[in-house]
């Protein structure tokens, strides 16, 4: 089977950082994805990881470690606009394929 | 330069009726994939299609629904007798040809209520 683990819910104070773990168990691995969505609305990429290492991206970071099957997603100087839902992603297989989704962490941002 | 759009963003529909939900992708995109989103739930893959053919449909339920992506117009994801446990907000994404794009770009969604 696939499966994805991330915290369902995670509470940080505006300016703060904070790190959002995944840890996965897929049948194959071609990279994990970040994806950010808002209530009610449409998920929205956020970065991607391939191969090892930490990926930037303004506030933004992903890290991965193909060999732990592990990632996570770092938001610096958190903004109130960073309350969300963020899902990370497996892909599969090689090439356009679906996308395997954890069930999302949910983000509080407070004053 | 219009992103993926999806109608309608809402729609209800009774017990036993039917429900054609319609995506049109980023212009160029010829991948095209639905997801289901229950609430408080990730998304769950349904159906993978490229123009006029099914690739994947491992996660689409075998009986009342089905999918199509014609060479002319929208993806349609249509339900057949509907029941409540088919509410939930249906997400399509497209994706461009080129191997290697790392991204899927997702429609605004439908949230289909069955009462």
């Amino acid at each position: 089977g696939q499966s994805l683990e991330q915290p369902s819910e995670v509470t940080a104070v505006e300016g703060a950082i904070v790190q959002i773990n995944c840890t996965y168990q897929t049948s194959g691995f071609y990279g994990l994805s970040w994806y950010q969505q808002h209530d009610g609305g449409a998920p929205t990429f956020l970065s991607y990881n391939a191969l090892d290492g930490l990926e930037e991206t303004g506030r933004f970071s992903s890290f991965l470690s193909r060999s732990d099957s592990y990632g996570y997603l770092l938001l610096q100087e958190l903004q109130m606009k960073d309350s969300a839902s963020y899902f990370c992603a497996v892909r599969a297989h090689s090439g356009n394929t679906p996308l395997v989704f954890g069930k999302g962490t949910r983000l509080s941002v407070i004053a | 330069n219009a992103g993926v759009m999806q109608n309608p963003r809402h729609l209800v529909r009774r017990r036993g009726q039917e429900a054609r939900l319609r995506c049109s992708p980023v212009k160029g995109h010829s991948h095209v994939y639905w997801y289901r989103q229950l609430p408080e739930e990730g998304l769950k893959f349904m159906v993978y299609l490229q123009k006029e053919n099914i690739i994947d449909e491992s996660g689409m339920p075998k009986e009342r629904f089905s999918a199509e992506f014609p060479k002319e117009g929208p993806s349609i994801l249509r339900i057949q007798q509907v029941v409540r446990g088919d509410s939930a907000a249906y997400f399509c994404a497209s994706s461009p040809q080129d191997r290697g794009k790392r991204e899927q770009f997702f429609g605004p969604g439908t949230r289909l209520t069955v009462l």
